[in-house]
């Protein structure tokens, strides 16, 4: 079965500072996709980017971008230039190809500071 | 916006009842998702219909079933409610035009379901 791991439960930054979020995970699969999804306080979850386990080019979206680390198989992502509508819960999550559920992490709470 | 809908927004029944979710995915998804957000439990994955058929089942509970119609609509009936299965139940809705592959999952705005 597959984990998702996110060992920071809160994180805090500065307006307009980098952060980056950690998320590690666990599988014997070798296609597979990862997400990383953003939950404000409105509890809408929201898709912020995607990377393809066969890419080796770190998704970017924007503010947002991965790296991506399949041998440590690590998944973190970093916001750049926060703003406050960044605040939120944010899942990292895994999903097995040709597999039909998401494996959540835990989240991480991230507070913006004015 | 994602495009998946959900009804009603929120539910507060009592103990012993039976509701039903709403869920309407994007426009041309073939597969609806069912997931629970609760705080002991975090997100859970319940169940998925492809193109009206079940297609996997997670971790969801005998009282619990679901159905996906023509129209491509979802449902999902929880009976003899507990207190813990108040929590928040998302759908989520994904393109997979192919059977054999997968494809990123929009999620609806969750119906918040609280039992007294």
């Amino acid at each position: 079965a597959q984990t998702v791991t996110q060992s920071q439960p809160e994180m805090s930054v500065q307006e307009a500072e980098t952060v980056t979020l950690s998320c590690t995970y666990d599988t014997s699969e070798s296609d597979y996709y990862l997400f990383w999804y953003k939950q404000p306080p409105s509890r809408q979850m929201i898709l912020v980017i995607r990377q393809e386990a066969y890419k080796q080019q770190n998704a970017t979206e924007n503010r947002f971008s991965v790296n991506f680390q399949k041998a440590a198989k690590s998944f973190s992502l970093k916001i750049s230039d926060s703003q406050l509508g960044d605040a939120a819960m944010y899942f990292c999550a895994f999903l097995n190809f040709g597999n039909e559920k998401l494996t959540f992490g835990t989240g991480t709470r991230l507070t913006i500071i004015p | 916006d994602s495009g998946v809908t959900q009804t009603p927004k929120h539910l507060i029944t009592a103990t012993g009842q039976r509701v039903t979710l709403r869920c309407s995915p994007r426009s041309g998804d073939l597969s609806v998702y069912w997931y629970q957000q609760s705080l002991d439990q975090g997100l859970q994955f319940l169940i998925q219909y492809y193109n009206g058929e079940e297609r996997a089942k997670g971790n969801i509970l005998e009282r619990f079933s679901a159905q996906q119609f023509p129209d491509l609509h979802s449902e999902l009936n929880l009976s003899s409610l507990e207190l813990g299965d108040s929590a928040l139940y998302f759908c989520a809705s994904s393109t997979r035009r192919v059977r054999t592959s997968t494809d990123t999952q929009y999620f609806g705005p969750g119906t918040r379901l609280t039992v007294l």
